[in-house]
């Protein structure tokens, strides 16, 4: 297991609401990244946090915002939840600048 | 046009087969890239990186062709173990720290 740890694992929710997703990283990291992946697609990246500030941002609307703690775990909240915004939330974790990232085992959002 | 380019596949192929997946990236600038696994339902995990000169762990081997903007992935000798979705994985220069561009990903199933 990766160490990385995402809550909750399954979610259901309706249009208009808000969600916060919830991940520990793995000992040792500072930096954790967001994704979205939808059903047959590759992880789309959302933001990355380092040391507790927002360190990039993908092509997401500001809707999706995010929170890095202290001791690095890290929040992702959605507003106004859109039918679109189904999908499987993967939080990583890594050292910075390197290429191996540890994921969560994701939480799988469902919008109806 | 994506970062990322890959044949989503499926390819079914035997047990004991020679496998291989391709993967094309648009930024010429990038920098390092990755093949990562995904089994159904589960969170992707790195399977190798890919270096220049090739490199070969095992069964699976690892080609890059910096010219043609080129990431190969072969597997021989095909276990059952190996069905899954292989992700295509770059990052580019002077994108953010941990910022990965994943292909959609290539299905695998090995048959009996």
């Amino acid at each position: 297991e990766t160490g990385v740890t995402q809550s909750p694992t399954h979610l259901i929710k309706t249009r208009g609401q808000q969600v916060t997703l919830r991940c520990s990283s793995q000992s040792g990291h500072n930096t954790v990244s967001w994704y979205q992946q939808a059903l047959g697609q590759g992880p789309q990246f959302i933001f990355q946090y380092y040391r507790e500030e927002e360190n990039g941002r993908g092509n997401f609307p500001p809707r999706f915002s995010g929170l890095q703690f202290p001791n690095y775990s890290s929040e992702l909240n959605v507003n106004a939840l859109e039918l679109d915004d189904s999908a499987l939330y993967l939080c990583a974790s890594s050292l910075p600048n390197v290429g191996e990232l540890f994921f969560g085992e994701g939480s799988r959002l469902t919008v109806l | 046009r994506k970062e990322v380019e890959q044949d989503p596949g499926p390819f079914n192929v035997p047990e004991g087969a020679t496998v291989a997946f391709n993967c094309t990236y648009s930024n010429s600038a990038s920098q390092s890239f990755f093949w990562y696994r995904q089994d159904c339902r589960k969170e992707p995990k790195l399977l190798m990186s890919v270096y220049s000169s090739g490199n070969e762990d095992g069964r699976f081997t690892a080609q890059l062709n910096r010219a043609s903007q080129y990431i190969s992935l072969l597997i021989r000798d095909s276990k059952l173990s190996d069905s899954a979705t292989y992700l295509c994985v770059v990052i580019s220069m002077g994108s953010t720290l941990g910022r990965l561009y994943f292909g959609r990903g290539t299905q695998l199933t090995v048959w009996p």
